[in-house]
């Protein structure tokens, strides 16, 4: 699986926008961008996922550079129980978990503080 | 439509025991995964669970081991427990069809070995 980078942390007035950068310059051509969050003592949450076009849900918006190098979720109006840690990740579209040592792995991701 | 749950949402036990956590999915979902997540490691895949079956299998040692049932929900065990063993279990589904990347988590058990 490609390597992400993220900003350790970053703040964001509640209400604002908060767009969370993410690096992954060895992405392969078959490899999705994926953002899950998790909030303090609770399990990880999916957030959304694409390819190489621009998405949004009901939660965010993903944005993806034409290269694919860098991607930047958005959240619209940012509140304060949006604080949390948010993991970039890019793997296959794997149906399943796949051969050996496998499943999803999270790097240290991005620690977001929306201040009120 | 309820979430991923798990019980007990804590336990503390102490090395040697054995424990057993419970997980049930949301409704529908057949696929199950667990995960152990500590915070020198991350979140460490234990096993994949597909209509009973064992798909997938982490790089764990064997005291660590689970079942599904045929509803679907699933347990996992460890017997033999260390220090060590002390996280936080997370367990989480997915509807079938779609991505193994897209699961839904549940709150996860955090389990302390003294």
């Amino acid at each position: 699986d490609a390597k992400t980078t993220q900003p350790p942390s970053m703040d964001c007035a509640e209400g604002r926008a908060a767009n969370l950068p993410c690096n992954h310059s060895t992405i392969s051509g078959n490899e999705y961008v994926y953002w899950y969050r998790q909030i303090h003592s609770q399990g990880p949450q999916y957030i959304i996922h694409g390819l190489k076009n621009n998405e949004t849900n009901e939660m965010a918006s993903l944005i993806i550079t034409e290269d694919r190098k860098s991607s930047t979720l958005i959240l619209p109006h940012a509140t304060l129980r949006d604080t949390a840690v948010y993991y970039c990740i890019v793997r296959p579209r794997n149906m399943y978990s796949g051969g050996g040592a496998d499943g999803l792995t999270f790097g240290k991701g991005t620690h977001l503080i929306i201040q009120p | 439509k309820a979430g991923v749950t798990q019980t007990p949402r804590y336990l503390i036990k102490t090395r040697g025991q054995q424990v057993t956590l419970s997980c049930s999915p949301i409704s529908g979902h057949r696929s199950v995964s667990w995960y152990q997540q500590t915070p020198g490691q991350g979140l460490q895949f234990l096993f994949e669970y597909f209509s009973e079956t064992q798909r997938n299998k982490g790089n764990f040692p064997g005291r660590f081991s689970g079942r599904q049932f045929s509803n679907s929900r699933s347990e996992m065990n460890v017997s033999t427990l260390e220090l060590g063993d002390s996280a936080l279990y997370l367990c989480a589904s997915r509807r079938s069809g779609s991505s193994y990347n897209e699961q839904f988590f549940g709150p996860g058990t955090r389990l302390t070995v003294l």
